[in-house]
């Protein structure tokens, strides 16, 4: 079965630095997709950002990218430039080519301070 | 567009209760789920949806019935309450195939007593 593992509970940055969360995977499948959503206070779930995993090239969208090492099973998430609005949960989450099933982590809670 | 729509918000019920949690989506999206979220395990799978008249089982279906008569509708019922099935709820619903974002409703907060 697969399972995703997010090794942070917790993190702080300051307001525009830099940080990464950390996501890592098990799989014995070749194709598969890998996804971070964000979860708000609000509650509301939010597509943050995907990766195809026979796509070498790590995925972007504006100020946050992905580090993707298929091999080593690694899925980290890149926040650049920080805002007060990123704070909230994220999760890690894998599907595979073939089924539908979805897995998540247990997620990070991301806090940014001013 | 409203999007997808859970209801109730919250609910308490008392051991061995059954109720229905209603999912509805205006998207004509094809694939709908149901995920609960409990503290420090992230979203578990409970049951999804293809297609109307698909439905099939995720991570953690016992205890939930689905059914999919409708491509609007997708409600969640459970059988007889346990405390265990203390969670948030989270209703999904995406375009096709997996790799498209799934949309996901408000949460319902049920606490069984």
């Amino acid at each position: 079965a697969q399972t995703v593992t997010q090794s942070q509970p917790e993190m702080s940055v300051q307001e525009a630095e830099t940080v990464t969360l950390s996501c890592t995977y098990d799989t014995s499948e070749n194709n598969y997709y890998l996804f971070w959503y964000k979860q708000p206070p609000s509650r509301q779930m939010i597509l943050v950002i995907r990766q195809e995993a026979y796509k070498q090239q790590n995925a972007t969208e504006n100020r946050f990218s992905v580090n993707f090492q298929k091999a080593a099973k690694s899925f980290s998430l890149k926040i650049s430039d920080s805002q007060l609005g990123d704070t909230a949960m994220y999760f890690c989450a894998f599907t595979g080519y073939n089924n539908n099933d979805m897995r998540f982590g247990a997620g990070t809670r991301l806090t940014v301070k001013p | 567009n409203a999007g997808v729509t859970q209801t109730p918000k919250f609910q308490v019920l008392k051991t061995g209760q059954s109720m229905t949690l209603q999912c509805a989506q205006d998207m004509n999206h094809e694939y709908m789920s149901w995920y609960r979220q409990d503290p420090g395990m992230g979203l578990r799978l409970i049951h999804y949806s293809v297609g109307a008249g698909i439905t099939d089982q995720g991570e953690v279906p016992n205890g939930y019935n689905v059914s999919r008569s409708t491509t609007e509708d997708f409600p969640l019922r459970l059988l007889s309450a346990a405390p265990s099935q203390t969670s948030v709820y989270f209703c999904a619903s995406s375009y096709g195939d997996k790799y498209y974002e799934q949309y996901f409703g408000p949460g319902t907060r049920l606490t069984v007593t």
